[in-house]
């Protein structure tokens, strides 16, 4: 099947920071979509991207749809503590959320 | 209340015993779906449908069995639990295919298979 690589696993970084994490694909996707899960919770929708190339920005959050299809990035600026959770990106071939693929996650923690 | 609620939130079982995960959403969306989470996987589709009466396999659907009667449940059945069943399970809805839909998560059942 499909192979989703998020990068980086986790990170460390104190309230302020910015934060970056990717994610690749072995082939192209329509749909790109990241979600935060909390601690004992479901994943939430953050930011959905449609088309390649596309930039979206949902508050301090942006995240892009790489104009090969194949990766997205999002960004968090100004980091704070409810930022903390892990972070999933998702992908499918079809234009909307059918049989996603997901990312193995990165863990952001914020060092007080 | 309005949204997607699954059943158990918690359940210990044991190594061949059948074991039934419910899932109910209030928003009757058309499209269902059943996920596991485990560490270094992140979430892997198991079964999903698109309407009552309509299932299709994901990427490991293997040892386990999905109905959809109604279209506000989609229960999710290990029909003999083995260790490696142990997992949190999330059921998932979104409203339609092609669309720029969401998928709506339920809060997760968390399953120790003994």
């Amino acid at each position: 099947g499909q192979q989703l690589n998020q990068s980086p696993q986790s990170m460390f970084i104190q309230e302020g920071e910015d934060v970056s994490m990717n994610c690749t694909s072995s082939s192209i996707f329509n749909t790109w979509l990241w979600y935060k899960q909390d601690p004992g919770e479901g994943p939430v929708l953050l930011i959905a991207l449609y088309k390649a190339g596309e930039l979206t920005s949902n508050g301090r959050l942006t995240a892009q749809f790489g104009i090969t299809r194949k990766d997205s990035f999002l960004n968090i600026s100004a980091s704070i503590p409810s930022d903390v959770g892990i972070y999933f990106c998702a992908g499918t071939l079809n234009f909307g959320n059918e049989k996603l693929t997901f990312g193995t996650g990165t863990r952001l923690t914020i060092i007080p | 209340d309005a949204g997607i609620t699954q059943s158990p939130r918690y359940k210990i079982t044991e190594t061949g015993r059948q074991v039934t995960l419910m899932c109910h959403q209030t928003w009757s969306h058309s499209y269902m779906f059943w996920y596991r989470q485990d560490l270094g996987h992140g979430l892997r589709l198991i079964y999903y449908s698109a309407a009552a009466d309509i299932t299709d396999k994901g990427e490991v659907p293997d040892g386990y069995v999905v109905s959809r009667s109604k279209t506000e449940n989609f229960p999710l059945t290990l029909e003999s639990a083995t260790r490696s069943q142990t997992s949190v399970y999330f059921c998932a809805s979104s409203g339609t295919s092609g669309g720029e839909e969401t998928q709506y998560f339920g809060p997760g059942t968390r399953l120790l298979v003994l």
